[in-house]
């Protein structure tokens, strides 16, 4: 099973600051099918990129990932109030398909 | 677009079974294109994935639950279903049910259903 390992476990940051999170993986991700998701409370989590950098329909220009292998990045520009959530990694190259922990991104 | 939409007892007694459905709207269940998937995410924590379906009825399950886990997909009713058996108080959990695409991922989720196993 491959475990994922995001960090921080909690970023303050202002409106308009950039964000960077991270996803460590145990061991190397298949075809870097890495995603990532945004979830507020009471939500589902909806998907914000996939294959480690593409983004997902609708989602905005702000919203990047990058990596490979093993260490992988979702940067957040130029931060919008609605960004302020949980963010999710997850690796889907292999079964169990498995998730972080998640990054708590907070108004600082 | 594409909706789903999970559906089940909200409250479960130990050692019972949990059921739920996943109703699909606004596309068909049968597409070769996709898995359909279930996740859960005990309150405060993070998500696990419990196993996913192909409309022929390929099943994956995680295995830390697929003793007591059993997935089914009714076509005719454009619907899949989650059974897990001899619940705890650890299942208790907000339940999701997601499509899912090889290189996309799980990329449309239903809105969840909050499920607690408590006598």
């Amino acid at each position: 099973e491959i475990v994922l390992t995001q960090s921080p476990g909690t970023l303050s940051l202002s409106p308009g600051e950039r964000a960077t999170l991270a996803c460590r993986a145990s061991q190397s991700v298949i075809s870097n099918y890495l995603a990532w998701f945004q979830q507020k409370p009471g939500q589902a989590p909806r998907l914000l990129i996939y294959g480690a950098s593409t983004r997902a329909t609708g989602i905005p220009d702000r919203f990047s990932g990058s990596g490979s292998g093993t260490d992988f990045t979702l940067t957040i520009n130029r931060l919008e109030p609605e960004d302020f959530a949980v963010y999710h990694c997850q690796q889907y190259g292999s079964t169990p398909y498995t998730f972080g922990q998640g990054t708590k991104l907070e108004i600082k | 677009q594409l909706q789903l939409q999970e559906s089940g007892p909200g409250l479960v007694k130990p050692s019972e079974t949990l059921s739920l459905t996943c109703t699909v709207s606004g596309g068909s269940i049968s597409s070769s294109s996709y898995y359909w998937g279930w996740i859960r995410q005990p309150p405060g924590k993070g998500l696990e994935w419990i196993g996913s379906i192909y409309y022929g009825g390929i099943t994956y399950y995680n295995p830390s639950l697929k003793s007591r886990v059993t997935l089914s997909v009714d076509t005719s009713k454009n619907q899949f279903s989650l059974k897990l058996d001899t619940v705890t108080a650890a299942d208790t959990a907000v339940y999701y049910c997601a499509r899912i695409t090889v290189v996309e991922a799980f990329d449309i989720w239903g809105q969840g259903t909050m499920v607690t196993v408590s006598s």
